[in-house]
């Protein structure tokens, strides 16, 4: 059974970086993932996809300050030049066979 | 642009049923896989269903045979019927557009919400 595992939550300053991870468990290392935020009280949106090698496929309008990355099981979403609005919850969310689409528990971020 | 607009939230009863909608501009719904997505209040995000081109569906388990998905091509619209609702199914309901660089896996467009809750 495919798992994704994301840290229940992360902090950083204003103006500084932030690195989430998520992990895919085993078995299922090869998978890309797609990294969504959501801010307080809004519906997520769709930041990226990141493949097993590290391509990622950005939505309309994303910053150039996300970026995605990859290594072994963990997909990576990193942030630069923290901003307010940056604040609220990242899922990461995959497919897998007889189980559809699912999404990792989250990770809330704050932004010091 | 890309747009979803979900309606048809509220209360309802357990045991009652809800009809919502995803109204979608900016792509054509039947070119697309369409999923719904829901949210229990303080959760995290729990798939619920598609709808695939050629109108094939399929169900999380814990909506099967309550939830049916459809589509309208004419109104570009998706829908939700849900059934036999319990308290459980409270959430907010998304409907979602699946992308198609290099593979079908992941969710590129999503609409604002819509709030269902289950109370007597």
């Amino acid at each position: 059974q495919l798992v994704l595992t994301q840290s229940p939550s992360a902090s950083a300053s204003l103006g500084a970086s932030v690195k989430l991870t998520c992990t895919l468990n085993s078995g299922h290392s090869s998978n890309a993932i797609a990294w969504h935020q959501q801010q307080p009280e809004k519906g997520p949106r769709y930041l990226m996809k990141v493949n097993n090698d590290g391509r990622h496929v950005k939505g309309d309008g994303v910053p150039d300050r996300f970026s995605g990355s990859s290594s072994g099981a963990e997909r990576y979403l990193t942030i630069s030049s923290l901003q307010s609005e940056d604040e609220g919850d990242y899922y990461c969310q995959t497919w897998v066979t007889g189980m559809h689409w699912v999404f990792g528990g989250g990770t809330k971020l704050t932004v010091l | 642009e890309v747009q979803l607009v979900e309606s048809g939230g509220g209360l309802v009863q357990p045991g009652g049923s809800l009809r919502l909608s995803c109204a979608v501009s900016g792509f054509t719904v039947s070119r697309t896989y369409m999923t719904w997505v829901r949210q229990a209040p303080g959760k995290g995000l729990e798939w619920v269903s598609v709808i695939y081109t050629g109108g094939t569906t399929s169900y999380a388990d814990s909506v099967k045979a309550r939830f049916t998905i459809s589509r309208d091509n004419s109104k570009n619209t998706l829908f939700l019927e849900m059934n036999s609702l319990r308290p459980e199914d409270t959430a907010v309901y998304y409907c979602a557009r699946v992308g198609q660089w290099l593979a079908r896996d992941y969710f590129d467009s999503w609409g604002q919400g819509t709030l269902v809750s289950v109370s007597s």
